[in-house]
């Protein structure tokens, strides 16, 4: 089973900051099957990016994704105060397809 | 717009079981695999089990494999999972979730219900 771990834990930002949040694999992410969401505190999780780097439908363009083979990286490029939430990586190439452990995104 | 609402939650003992449902609309349903994912009180997501379009793949978590048994009716729109000899770290919030093609492998979720609530104690 492929483990994911984020990086850091916790970021502690201002409104217009840039945020930039790690995942790491234990093994290569086959075919870079890296999907990103963010979590509101009692939210159904939300797809952000799939495929390491693409935008799901409705996602601002603030929300970038990039990496491949076992780093990965998710960039919010200017923090609006609706994007102050917990963030999390998912592989979806191996089976079991597995979370990173989140990276809770909050106002400094 | 996709809605997929969990129903079936409940306060339940250890070794006793419950059935999750999950109604889905606003997307043609046997065209996607379809998926249960769960999150503990205060901790991360869990994939639980997926199922593929026609219902013939299926796939299980090593915890609740055994245990737990996913099915769908493509006529209804409704996806299930039949949880049985519950245990406490079982103790979650259930979420349905929409892949985003037909076979359960290497998919991402692109839609989530709101989640029910399964608390499994003595």
């Amino acid at each position: 089973e492929i483990v994911l771990t984020q990086s850091p834990g916790t970021l502690s930002l201002s409104p217009g900051e840039r945020a930039t949040l790690s995942c790491r694999a234990s093994q290569r992410v086959s075919s870079n099957y890296l999907a990103w969401y963010q979590q509101k505190p009692g939210q159904a999780p939300r797809l952000l990016i799939f495929g390491a780097s693409s935008r799901a439908t409705g996602i601002p363009d603030r929300f970038s994704g990039s990496g491949s083979g076992t780093d990965f990286i998710l960039t919010i490029s200017r923090l609006e105060p609706e994007d102050f939430a917990v963030y999390y990586c998912q592989q979806y190439g191996s089976s079991p397809g597995t979370f990173g452990q989140g990276t809770k995104v909050e106002i400094k | 717009e996709v809605q997929l609402v969990e129903s079936g939650g409940g306060l339940v003992q250890p070794g006793r079981s419950l059935r999750l449902s999950c109604a889905a609309s606003g997307f043609t349903f046997d065209d996607y695999a379809m998926h249960w994912v769960r999150q503990g009180p205060g901790k991360g997501l869990e994939w639980v089990s997926s199922i593929g379009w026609n219902g013939d793949s299926v796939a299980y978590a090593d915890s609740v494999k055994g245990r737990f048994t996913i099915s769908r009716d493509n006529a209804k729109n409704s996806l299930y999972l039949q949880m049985n000899s519950l245990r406490v770290e079982d103790t979650a919030l259930y979420y349905c979730a929409k892949g985003d093609y037909g076979i359960p492998r290497n998919n991402w979720f692109d839609s989530w219900g709101q989640g029910t609530l399964v608390t499994v104690s003595s």
